[in-house]
């Protein structure tokens, strides 16, 4: 099976713009999460999608958002980009109906530069 | 309010020794554990879990322990080889919700 996509994998965009990051998950995979990295940062949870439906939400301002399409691809937008948008953003897919044992498998990411 | 915390930041080890990853978490509803493996620009790989039922899970050089009562973990890695050297992440779950709960990563240096 082909692993998670992500695209692009950088992208470069100044203060204000907004961005939209886009997820491919592994065949068969019906969730999608979302996480940022910033340098020497842990993963921070954005939000998950299941189905199209969004089904755990973390702590991010609404600037950040997120969708799911019915073959179960995401997208994530960040508007009015601001230097501290600078990080890593992670897509991880599961099958996700697997309770405990629902492992995620990761993109490579996106690295997203806000000049 | 850190539920998963990895107290080390970095941990270097000789190569060829037994290299001890430690995990604590703070919610008694978490009954499945991860541990992933990163490296720098790249997304993190999942290496082993284990469900609350059990207190030993082993996979070739990797084996991770859980102890409920004391709400820790450990990931035990023999021996450790260069390759080892990254970024290995705890994350923890309650199977009712899929959320993974990650804690800040505990760099490793394998040294030759």
């Amino acid at each position: 099976k082909a692993g998670v996509t992500q695209t692009p994998r950088y992208l470069i965009k100044t203060r204000g713009q907004q961005v939209t990051l886009s997820c491919s998950p592994i065949s068969g995979h019906r969730s999608v999460s979302w996480y940022q990295q910033t340098p020497g940062q842990g993963l921070q949870f954005l939000f998950e999608y299941f189905s199209e439906t969004q089904r755990n939400k973390g702590n991010f301002p609404g600037r950040f958002s997120g969708r799911q399409f019915s073959n179960s691809r995401s997208e994530m937008n960040v508007s009015t980009l601001e230097l501290g948008d600078s990080a890593l953003y992670l897509c991880a897919s599961s099958p996700g109906d697997r309770g405990g044992a629902d492992t995620q498998y990761f993109g490579p990411g996106t690295r997203l530069t806000v000049l | 309010d850190q539920q998963v915390k990895q107290n080390s930041p970095s941990l270097s080890v000789q190569e060829g020794r037994i290299s001890i990853l430690n995990c604590d978490y703070t919610n008694s509803m978490f009954d499945y554990f991860l541990w992933y493996k990163k490296y720098p620009a790249e997304g993190p790989t999942f290496l082993i879990s284990i469900s609350s039922i059990k207190d030993k899970n082993e996979d070739g050089r990797f084996t991770v322990f859980l102890n409920k009562s004391a709400k820790h973990l450990s990931l035990h890695i023999v021996p450790s080889q260069p390759g080892d050297s990254a970024v290995y992440f705890c994350a923890a779950r309650r199977s009712s919700n899929y959320q993974l709960i990650w804690g800040a990563g505990t760099k490793l240096i394998i040294k030759p």
